[in-house]
Parts: structure tokens; C-alpha cells; sequence
């Protein structure tokens, strides 16, 4: 079974500075994806960054970068020069596979504010 | 156009009524899901259908029946309601595997059971 582990339930960051979001995951499965998730306020889900198992590079777009390190089991988002509009609740999930079908396990998320 | 769209958005009822969120996804995707988000935000799959199969069931109380008339399509109804399925309940819907993050998701459907 797959596992997603988010320890930080809040950060807080200064507008315009980094911030790392911890995630750390278990799986026996040799082939994995890996996926951060933001939900701002209004409820939505908003598909961030994905990482693949086999990826040689960690995944990068735009402001969003995950640092994954595959030894140590973990896929932390970092968001530079953060916004106020960054403020949400953040979540890691793991692609798992049940049944010939593949879903996405969620850690329990992260909520960020971003201060000005 | 929405990609994926829930109706209602919000839905407040009474213990013990019979409710349906409706589900459509105009992506071409083959795959549907139910996801729940309890009150500490904790998302969990409930369900997940391919091409109009079911396909993931979790441990699920059978008060909630999924139906997908087509693959565009998942409805879930659910009988009995109590207290504790307040919850925000989002569809989603992916091509057959996930690959890049293709899981698209609708804006949810706020249930509170009153």
C-alpha cells in the first residue's frame, strides 16, 4: 500500500521568499508518480507539479520546484519568491494502483500563509 | 467550457433524506472518481469507475451508490444520510493511467447534513 506523509499542518513565509513543503512517502512499487495539489480557499484543486519515479531531473514549473530524493523517500515542493496568492492548503499525493486502476492517495496536507 | 462540473455545489439536508451530487466530465477521459474531504481536509477515495465499470470500492458504506450511466458520466447517490457525511465530495477524472497528473477535478460539492 502506498503512503503519504505531510508532518507540517502550517508554515508561514514572507511574501517574495522560499518556502520548502515536506513530503515523504512509502511504496513497494518500483514505478511511482508523485503529485502536489494546491487548494486555495474558494475549494478547487489546482494540479501543480508531477515527478515521476524513473524521472533523471527534479520536476520544475515556473515558481514550483520539487526536490525529490529518491533514497531518502521524499518529494518536497519548493515555491520561490512566494506570493500572497500562494496562500492555500497544499497536498503530496502518490499515483497507487488497486484493482488494474490507478488513484491517487493524498497526504493529510499543508496549510500555507503568506505574509506581506 | 468546465472540464469536469458537480451540481449541485452546495447541499444542506436533513439526517435520514436521500441525496445525488451529478458528475460530468467533458474531457474524453475513460476514468471517474469520488473523492471525500472530511472536515480536517483529509481527502479519500471512495470510488472509481472505468468506462462505466467499477472499478476502486473502498470501505465504503453501501448508503452511497455510484452510477455511471456513461463514461462521461458519475453520479453518486446516497441514502440514509447522517451526521457524518458532511464533507466536501469531489469528482474527478483521468485518462485510464495516471501518468503526468492528469487527474482533473471538479470544483466539489459541499454537502452538510443538518
Amino acid at each position: 500500500a502506498q503512503k503519504i506523509t505531510q508532518t507540517q499542518p502550517g508554515m508561514f513565509v514572507q511574501e517574495k521568499e522560499a518556502v520548502t513543503l515536506d513530503c515523504t512517502y512509502d511504496t513497494s512499487d518500483p514505478s511511482y508518480g508523485l503529485f502536489w495539489y494546491k487548494q486555495p480557499s474558494s475549494g478547487e484543486m489546482i494540479f501543480l507539479i508531477y515527478q515521476g519515479s524513473y524521472d533523471q531531473q527534479n520536476a520544475t514549473e515556473g515558481r514550483y520546484s520539487l526536490n525529490f530524493q529518491k533514497a531518502r523517500k521524499s518529494a518536497n515542493l519548493v515555491i520561490s519568491a512566494s506570493q500572497l496568492g500562494d496562500s492555500a492548503m497544499y497536498f503530496c499525493a502518490m499515483r497507487g494502483t488497486q484493482g488494474g486502476s490507478e488513484k491517487l492517495v493524498f497526504g493529510k496536507g499543508t496549510k500555507l500563509t503568506v505574509n506581506p | 467550457d468546465t472540464a469536469v462540473s458537480q451540481t449541485p455545489k452546495y447541499l444542506v439536508t436533513q439526517m435520514g433524506n436521500d441525496k445525488s451530487i451529478k458528475c460530468e466530465q467533458n474531457l474524453g477521459h475513460d476514468t471517474m472518481y469520488w473523492y471525500k474531504q472530511d472536515s480536517k481536509k483529509f481527502l479519500k477515495i471512495m470510488f472509481s469507475y472505468n468506462n462505466k465499470e467499477l472499478i476502486i470500492n473502498e470501505t465504503v458504506p453501501n448508503r452511497f451508490s455510484p452510477k455511471s450511466p456513461d463514461k462521461a458520466h458519475l453520479n453518486l447517490h446516497i441514502n440514509s444520510l447522517e451526521l457524518g457525511d458532511s464533507a466536501v465530495y469531489f469528482c474527478a477524472s483521468s485518462p485510464h493511467q495516471i501518468n503526468t497528473g492528469e487527474l482533473f477535478f471538479g470544483e466539489g460539492s459541499r454537502l452538510t447534513v443538518l
